[in-house]
């Protein structure tokens, strides 16, 4: 079992640049979430996906952040016109059907930095 | 909506000394369940520990934490802190009532000494 992929693992774009985040969750896991990481902030919570369906999106900045996932195989999260303060760690994480209360498995995270 | 405390940001123990990192929590459900977990540098984080069962002891690579619903805590705890301990440690909380997210909160840095 591979675990969660995450690719890239570091990207740097300029500030008003997209960037492009890629997961590919354990397989025969059917729930997914994104969590942005920073330092003063934590780990937050941005979106969650439940056999490809978007369940809840609460934490997601309403300008400029979505997210995809048009397969079971994996998620893109996109951020328009990326700014300095979107520098974090994105971290993809995904969990087995039907453990609402069970662990998350967590990828090794992409590194964003907005210059 | 729920939130979780983790009281210390930075914790710094001796080479086998006792540590504890505190966690508390607010929620209005009953069916919770709890998780810590660590991370290391340049690493994904990983489950250390989980429960959801009032007042039973759970333990695993020496650490141990208790859920107590009437203080609302689950604090973790090692008796004998070591080097390879030092990470970054968050309490969590999730339950089954809504998309089963977990609720973390801020982190601790653990920092073991020799």
């Amino acid at each position: 079992n591979a675990g969660v992929i995450q690719t890239p693992r570091h990207k740097v774009t300029g500030k008003g640049q997209e960037a492009t985040l890629w997961c590919e969750p354990i397989s025969g896991h059917s729930a997914v979430f994104w969590y942005r990481q920073t330092i003063v902030q934590g780990l937050e919570f941005l979106t969650y996906f439940r056999n490809q369906a978007p369940i809840d999106d609460s934490g997601m900045p309403k300008e400029r952040f979505s997210a995809q996932m048009p397969n079971q195989s994996h998620s893109t999260l996109k951020i328009q016109s990326t700014q300095p303060q979107d520098s974090a760690v994105y971290l993809c994480a995904s969990r087995q059907q039907g453990a609402n209360t069970g662990q998350l498995y967590f990828g090794e995270g992409s590194k964003l930095t907005v210059l | 909506g729920d939130s979780v405390t983790q009281t210390e940001g930075l914790v710094t123990v001796t080479e086998g000394l006792p540590v504890k990192l505190n966690c508390t929590y607010q929620t209005t459900y009953l069916t919770i369940a709890f998780f810590w977990y660590v991370q290391y540098l340049n690493e994904a984080p990983q489950v250390l520990l989980k429960s959801s069962t009032d007042n039973k002891r759970t333990e695993h690579q020496g650490f141990h934490a208790t859920l107590h619903k009437s203080s609302s805590s689950f604090h973790l705890q090692k008796s004998s802190a070591q080097l390879s301990d030092s990470a970054l440690y968050y309490c969590a909380l999730s339950h089954n009532t809504n998309t089963g997210k977990l609720t973390f909160g801020d982190g601790t840095v653990l920092t073991v000494k020799p």
